[in-house]
């Protein structure tokens, strides 16, 4: 039964701190997204990578966060430094597109980790 | 990409099926049309996503009229383990600018 997995699974922190929060793919999926969820917000796309190479990070605020792919098993997602209004929970997702053009049919997504900081 | 509207929350009963509007007026025509379920707790899971007409899986079915401003999934025979949040998403060729909105809140009570 192939899933994503993400980890920590929950995270407490203090503003300031670094966190890395990782994701495992499903295995030959090329795509990966990253999103985060709040009550307020709701579901944020902040990143979406395909064949490793970052495709969109519009999302994401720039000054504090980046999200690498050191490779095809390993997705990551840093904070640095971290602020309590980062507190969500972090969801990765993956999928398969088939050609330049191709559709994602389905994401499939992890556990998530909650991240708490404060 | 296309902006999604659809109702805040929905109850039913048991066995009822329910059937949840999406409307998406500003659909471009290289989009699809995704839904997906999240529970509490747990990341969001596919439903079923469809271009044109009809579409139906082991789950749900997909309604999509000639015009494409909208679309409804329908859920037959709801149990209480359906209480969940309903997205509706619409995305280009590629769908990666994925915009989750605020979903429809699904209460099944017994």
């Amino acid at each position: 039964d192939a899933r994503v997995t993400q980890t920590p699974r929950h995270k407490v922190t203090e503003m300031g701190q670094e966190v890395t929060m990782r994701c495992q793919p499903i295995l030959g999926h090329n795509t990966v997204f990253w999103y985060r969820q709040t009550m307020m917000q709701g579901l944020e796309l902040l990143a979406y990578f395909r064949n490793r190479a970052p495709l969109d990070d519009s999302g994401m605020p720039k000054d504090r966060f980046s999200a690498e792919m050191p490779d095809a098993t390993l997705a990551t997602l840093k904070i640095q430094p971290s602020e309590p209004r980062d507190s969500a929970v972090y969801f990765c997702a993956s999928g398969l597109v088939f050609g330049a053009g191709g559709v994602v049919n389905e994401q499939f997504f992890g556990p998530g980790t909650r991240l708490t900081v404060l | 990409l296309a902006k999604t509207t659809q109702p805040i929350s929905m109850d039913s009963y048991e066995g009822q099926e329910v059937n949840i509007t999406c409307s998406h007026n500003n659909i471009a025509t290289n989009d699809y049309i995704t839904w997906y379920q999240q529970f509490p707790s747990q990341g969001p899971r596919f439903i079923i996503q469809g271009y044109k007409t009809k579409v139906t899986n082991e789950v749900a079915s997909l309604f999509i009229p000639a015009d494409r401003k909208s679309s409804t999934l329908s859920l037959p025979r709801v149990s209480l383990s359906d209480t969940a949040v309903y997205y509706c998403l619409v995305g280009p060729t590629g769908g990666f600018k994925t915009i989750f909105g605020a979903g429809t809140r699904l209460f099944v009570k017994a």
